[in-house]
């Protein structure tokens, strides 16, 4: 158990719906990172938070949008939602903005879209 | 912009020995690390070499050469439990601290 918590486990949802992904972060851990990971695929960075700010932005649709609040929680928005949106997001979070090379990642959301 | 290649598939016998490279091209370097995933598990930390050399935390070992852009994970006895895939992973350089992973090496450990 990494400390890191996401949910919910599962999300079945339907095209154009709009959803929300939680992530708690390891106790003392202030950077937050979202990734997405398609079927057979590697880890696609998605955005980066640092106490509640924004510190890096990968590939990230418009359609998405994230924020930290000031309990350090994070929630990634994914609307508009289309059948390739599918996917395994995970949440992962170090101890502070540099830790980049050393992430501690949750169990996980697994987005279905139909 | 970064890249980073990786076998795609290892296979190995249990108690063996598998080296899964890791080559890379970046803009600025500030290291390289390894993640372990079961299939549908999340991606565990398993090591971060900044500096050339060998890092060595029980089985698995870690090895950069920098001026190679070269690396590798070092896995000894290998146990059925260690199939899963490994991903090499390094920071981009510039707007701010994307952390870029490569497309994984599946290892498979046969009995």
């Amino acid at each position: 158990d990494s400390g890191v918590t996401q949910t919910p486990k599962h999300l079945i949802t339907a095209t154009g719906q709009r959803v929300t992904l939680r992530c708690s972060p390891r106790s003392g851990d202030l950077s937050v990172y979202w990734y997405q990971q398609s079927l057979d695929q590697g880890l696609q960075f998605l955005i980066q938070y640092y106490n509640g700010e924004e510190r890096a932005k990968g590939n990230i649709l418009e359609r998405f949008s994230a924020q930290q609040f000031p309990d350090l929680h994070s929630e990634l928005n994914l609307s508009s939602l289309e059948l390739g949106d599918s996917a395994l997001y995970f949440c992962a979070s170090s101890v502070d903005q540099l830790a980049v090379y050393e992430q501690y990642f949750g169990p996980g959301t697994r987005l279905t879209v139909t | 912009g970064q890249s980073l290649e990786q076998p795609s598939e290892v296979t190995a016998v249990e108690g063996a020995i598998v080296q899964i490279n890791c080559t890379y091209q970046t803009s600025g370097f500030y290291g390289l690390s390894w993640y372990q995933q079961h299939d549908g598990g999340a991606p565990t930390f398993l090591s971060y070499n900044a500096l050339d050399g060998l890092e060595e935390t029980g089985r698995f070992s870690s090895f950069l050469s920098r001026s190679d852009s070269y690396g590798y994970l070092l896995l000894q006895e290998l146990q059925m439990k260690d199939s899963a895939s490994y991903f090499c992973a390094v920071r981009e350089e510039g707007g701010g601290f994307k952390t870029i992973f490569g497309a994984g090496t599946r290892l498979f450990v046969k009995a």
